[in-house]
């Protein structure tokens, strides 16, 4: 089976703008939740999703969104850019509804300028 | 609420040496444990997990862990380290309780192992 897939891996930003970032998850896994890592906060949870829904959100603002498709696909949009929101973004794929492990994809890392 | 603290934000060993990284939960109902590996620029890869069972685990790599109800601990070990070793790692808990604890994984701050030749 493929592993998770992020794209894209890198990505500068401008202060202000908006980014979109994907994530498909492991063949068969109907549940992809959201992470982001930075070297201050360590790695914190964003989102998930499970069957096109929003199951569990972290505490962040509503600038950071996200949705799934019904192939199990998922988006995470961030709007009006701030510096602070340079970060890895983690995706992780779950399979089953108790969804006790995690596989995680390489990330993508966003750099706003 | 459910945490993850790692005790010791870096670790150096010699190469040989044994690995001992610790890490303590809190969690109001019986917790599902991870341990976690990152390297470079890199995603997370799963070294080991307790959910139920058997409270000594074994890993990749050489990798166990114990799950200690008593400590509230799930210490991650390595009888001897390898220069491979040398990367971050990641203690998390999650919880079987339903509803929105499901898909959520907290993390410790984790631990950077650097191995000595």
């Amino acid at each position: 089976k493929a592993g998770v897939t992020q794209t894209p891996r890198y990505l500068i930003k401008t202060r202000g703008q908006q980014v979109t970032l994907s994530c498909s998850p492991i063949s068969g896994h109907r549940s992809v939740s959201w992470y982001q890592q930075t070297p201050g906060q360590g790695l914190q949870f964003l989102f998930e999703y499970f069957s096109e829904t929003q199951r569990n959100k972290g505490n962040f603002p509503g600038r950071f969104s996200g949705r799934q498709f019904s192939n199990s696909r998922s988006e995470m949009n961030v709007s009006t850019l701030e510096l602070g929101d340079s970060a890895l973004y983690l995706c992780a794929s779950m399979e089953g509804w108790t969804r006790t492990e995690a596989f995680f994809g390489q990330g993508t890392r966003l750099t706003v300028v | 609420a459910q945490s993850v603290t790692q005790l010791g934000s870096h670790v150096s060993v010699s190469e040989g040496a044994l690995v001992l990284l610790r890490c303590n939960y809190s969690s109001s109902v019986p917790p599902y444990l991870f341990w976690y590996v990152q390297y470079p620029n890199q995603g997370l890869q799963l070294l080991l997990k307790y959910t139920t069972g058997a409270t000594l685990v074994k890993g990749i790599n050489g990798f166990e862990a114990e799950f200690k109800k008593s400590e509230t601990s799930f210490h991650l070990t390595k009888p001897s380290a390898h220069m491979s070793d040398a990367a971050e790692y990641f203690c998390a808990v999650s919880f079987n309780a339903g509803g929105t604890s499901y898909g959520k994984l907290t993390f410790g701050q984790g631990t950077i192992l650097t191995v000595h030749p």
